[in-house]
Formats: structure tokens, C-alpha cells, sequence
């Protein structure tokens, strides 16, 4: 069945370092890929998608793309703020309409 | 446009009691789903619904029903809660063409004594 592993956290920064949250899956077919962030005491909310091999998704100064050949999803930014501070989830779309799910990584950015 | 809303925000129970959480969207959204969260193990869905009168089974259905009789509303019934339970229950909704883009409702805190 389809899978996803995320690299454990906890991940604790200084403002402006570099992030890298490492992502791989399986999966049949071939799935959407996603990574939704949940700030603290909210629901999840998506921060970006990659549909297809070599797309690259981006938002918030974010980016993460699709590697077929090593099924991953490595989500980046190059500056991280305390404002980013939240648990990010890798997600894979599959055929039968469910989203998998990562285990999650918190992310602590310090001033 | 309210999107999501769940009730209640937190609720604790003893083990054998049954309720309703609620689920409501504004979206005219096709597919809604319940997913629980627990530490570690990310999110796991329970049920969905592909549109009204249509639900179906997710990976972990045991303990919980379903139904969706109108578009918005998309109630998850514990019958006889068990410690095992104890989760924070996240609702998401989207369209059925872009069923993997899913917006989220705020989430439950449950608690199973």
C-alpha cells in the first residue's frame, strides 16, 4: 500500500538558516504529492503540491519537488522565519480518493 | 464564508458513552472526510464521503459510524467510547474533482477516561 516517512523531528533553527524536511515515499500509480503545515491549535492547511514528476511546488518562500527516480518530496526554504515555527506533514494523493499521511515534523525557529 | 467548523473544540468522556461530533462546511464542497490525529503516526483517515447519501470506509473505520444526508453537514458517531479513542478528530472537505487538495476544519480534542 502506499506510504510516506518523514524525517523525525523535532527540527529547531535560528532565524534565517536554511530548511530541508526529508521526504519519501511508495505508492502505486502515480500519486500528487503534497505538504500541509498546522500552526499551533489549528487544522492543517496546504502549503504546496506537485501533481506530476519534475513539478516543482512553492509557496511562502517554500518549494519541494517531485523526484520519481527517488521518490521523494524534500520540502525547502532558504530563510526561516519565527513565524514558521509549526509541524509539517508530507501527503500522497492516491487513486482510491485518500490522502496518507507523514508522521509530521515540528519545526521550532528561534529569534 | 466560514469554510470548516467543527464542534465541540474539546470533549471528554467516559468509557462506554456515545456522542456526535459535528462537521459543516460553506464550500458546496462534494467530499468530506474525518481523519484522527494521534502522537506520532500523523493522520489517519476514519470515513469519507464522496457527496450525500455516499460514505465509505477509511483505514482506521472500527468504533466509529458515519452519514451524510445534505452537502454541508458530515457528523462522526462514537457508539461506545474506548480509551483507544482519545485522538484530536480533524475534518477536511474538498471538491470531488480536486479531492486531494482538502481544506480543514479547526479539529477536537477528545478524551476517553
Amino acid at each position: 500500500g502506499n506510504s510516506v516517512t518523514q524525517m523525525e523531528g523535532p527540527v529547531t533553527l535560528s532565524e534565517e538558516a536554511f530548511l530541508t524536511i526529508n521526504c519519501t515515499y511508495t505508492a502505486t500509480g502515480y500519486p500528487s504529492l503534497f505538504w500541509y503545515v498546522q500552526y499551533p491549535g489549528e487544522g492543517l492547511q496546504l502549503l504546496l503540491k506537485a501533481t506530476k514528476a519534475d513539478d516543482k511546488g512553492s509557496n511562502k518562500g517554500f518549494e519541494a519537488t517531485y523526484r520519481k527516480e527517488t521518490t521523494s518530496f524534500h520540502l525547502e526554504k532558504g530563510s526561516v522565519q519565527v513565524s514558521d515555527s509549526a509541524v509539517y506533514f508530507c501527503a500522497l494523493g492516491g487513486s482510491a480518493r485518500q490522502l496518507t499521511f507523514g508522521s509530521g515534523t515540528q519545526l521550532t525557529v528561534l529569534p | 464564508n466560514a469554510g470548516v467548523t467543527q464542534t465541540p473544540k474539546f470533549q471528554v468522556l467516559k468509557t462506554g458513552q456515545s456522542m456526535t461530533l459535528q462537521c459543516a462546511q460553506d464550500m458546496n464542497h462534494e467530499y468530506m472526510s474525518w481523519y484522527r490525529q494521534d502522537p506520532g503516526m500523523g493522520l489517519r483517515l476514519i470515513h469519507y464521503s464522496v457527496g450525500a447519501g455516499i460514505t465509505d470506509q477509511g483505514e482506521v473505520p472500527n468504533g466509529y459510524n458515519v452519514s451524510r444526508s445534505t452537502t454541508e453537514d458530515f457528523p462522526l458517531r462514537l457508539l461506545s467510547a474506548a480509551p483507544s479513542q482519545t485522538s484530536v478528530y480533524f475534518c477536511a472537505s474538498s471538491y470531488a474533482q480536486g479531492w486531494d487538495t482538502q481544506y480543514f476544519g479547526p479539529g477536537t480534542r477528545l478524551t476517553v477516561l
